[in-house]
């Protein structure tokens, strides 16, 4: 079946820290892939997608790129800022012909980031 | 434009009662799709409404119902509530089958 995995959290850095939020997947096909955030208190948030493999996301300093020879999906973002602390989502999703279909979570990382 | 929106934000249910959760969609989007949030897990997708037909359903019992009105507003509704629905639960929409998703904040599901 199709499904996403994600590092166990939570992830602790200090402020302008580098981060890595590690995700893969397992897919029966070539899904478009996303990352969403959730802070405290709120629903879902698009950080960034892609659709195709090599395909590159970015969005407020978080970058991730589309790897379809390994399956992954991993979210980084160069210097982190206190406002960032919060849940993120690794998710998979089919277009098209099959998007009848929904977003498939991973179980979220809690990132907590201190001054 | 205004964007997704559910309502109550919070409830608290007995078990075995049956509870109603509403969701407007954003303007203009014609697809709705729920989402149930257990503390410390991601999404599980339940069903999705496309133009007021069910498209779409997750691994949840018959007891998850719902309704997509022709403004594109929706509702879930659960019956014979249990413990073990005591959840988020998150409605989104988006234009098209193939477009991407707006969610609500949700509304938090208590069932003692």
């Amino acid at each position: 079946g199709n499904s996403v995995t994600q590092m166990e959290g939570p992830v602790t850095l200090s402020e302008e820290a580098f981060l890595t939020i590690n995700c893969t997947y397992t897919a029966t096909g070539y899904p478009s892939l996303f990352w969403y955030v959730q802070y405290p208190g709120e629903g879902l948030q698009l950080l960034l997608k892609a659709t195709k493999a090599d395909d590159k996301g970015s969005n407020k300093g978080f970058e991730a790129t589309y790897r379809k020879e390994t399956t992954s999906f991993h979210l980084e973002k160069g210097s982190v800022q206190v406002s960032d602390s919060a849940v993120y989502f690794c998710a998979l999703r089919f277009m098209g012909e099959q998007a009848g279909t929904a977003l498939i979570f991973g179980k979220g990382t809690t990132l907590s980031v201190s001054s | 434009e205004t964007g997704v929106t559910q309502s109550p934000t919070h409830l608290i249910k007995t078990r075995g009662q049956q509870v109603t959760l509403r969701c407007s969609s954003q303007s203009g989007h014609n697809t709705v799709s729920w989402y149930q949030q257990a503390l410390g897990q991601g999404p599980q997708f339940i069903f999705q409404y496309y133009r007021e037909e069910e498209n779409g359903r997750g691994n949840f019992p018959p007891r998850f119902s719902g309704l997509q009105f022709p403004n594109y507003s929706s509702e879930l509704n659960v019956n014979a509530l249990e413990l073990d629905d005591s959840a988020l639960y998150l409605c989104a929409s988006s234009l098209g089958q193939g477009s991407g998703y707006t969610f609500g904040s949700g509304t938090r599901l208590t069932v003692v």
